[in-house]
């Protein structure tokens, strides 16, 4: 079984609509963040969250909030989904413990806003 | 914080070739850095990560990167391409006082020609 999941893997949403991207781990990694893909611009952080009492805003958290449930669940929420939050989403975890602090990625999901 | 840039968002080479992809970061403090593979419609995959054990850094598929500190460059070589290694691949730099979220280049996709 994958270490880091992400559901859904594809979504198609209407603009206005509320959707929550879901990801959980089985590292037992403190660390979890999420970053977005657009083309041409790679990847580019949103949140990251150090343990449940612990979230902190990247550089394009505009539109977005999140929820660390437990240490192993991070979830990303669009309140109102638009059309330029369409890309692919990415949920990564890491560990001080991990060397080099290395970051291991979920499979992504696909979010198509219409 | 930290930055990273490639150098050229495009590269093609012919199979058996040299393949060169170019990856300058900015920091202030020590960095950690990474270079990522992302094949069509897949996720992304470590290629390799710099310890400051050694400059010259060997990864997975024959690829291997050497930091340079004067020149703060970490490029990725490879001595003879594959068909198999066309794909998107990005540098990505790390460190302690960003909370070790990763900082992606806008990536660099390899075209390998017969």
């Amino acid at each position: 079984d994958a270490d880091v999941t992400q559901t859904p893997r594809n979504r198609i949403t209407k603009t206005g609509k509320r959707i929550m991207l879901e990801c959980s781990q089985t590292k037992g990694h403190d660390r979890m963040y999420w970053y977005r893909q657009d083309p041409g611009l790679g990847l580019r952080l949103i949140y990251y969250s150090f343990d449940v009492k612990d979230i902190n805003k990247g550089e394009i958290s505009d539109g977005y909030s999140v929820s660390r449930q437990a240490q192993a669940k991070f979830s990303l929420s669009l309140e109102s989904a638009i059309p330029n939050q369409t890309a692919l989403y990415f949920c990564a975890t890491s560990d001080e413990g991990e060397t080099y602090n290395e970051q291991f990625f979920g499979p992504g999901t696909r979010l198509t806003v219409l | 914080a930290q930055s990273v840039t490639q150098l050229g968002s495009h590269v093609s080479v012919s199979e058996g070739a040299l393949v060169l992809l170019r990856c300058n970061y900015s920091s202030s403090v020590p960095p950690y850095l990474f270079w990522y593979v992302q094949y069509p419609n897949q996720g992304l995959q470590l290629l390799l990560k710099y310890t400051s054990a050694a400059t010259l850094v060997k990864g997975i598929n024959g690829f291997e990167a050497e930091f340079k500190k004067s020149e703060t460059s970490f490029h990725l070589t490879k001595p003879s391409a594959h068909m198999s290694d066309a794909a998107e691949y990005f540098c990505a730099v790390s460190a302690y006082d960003s909370g070790y979220a990763l900082n992606f280049g806008k990536g660099t996709s390899l075209l390998v020609t017969p």
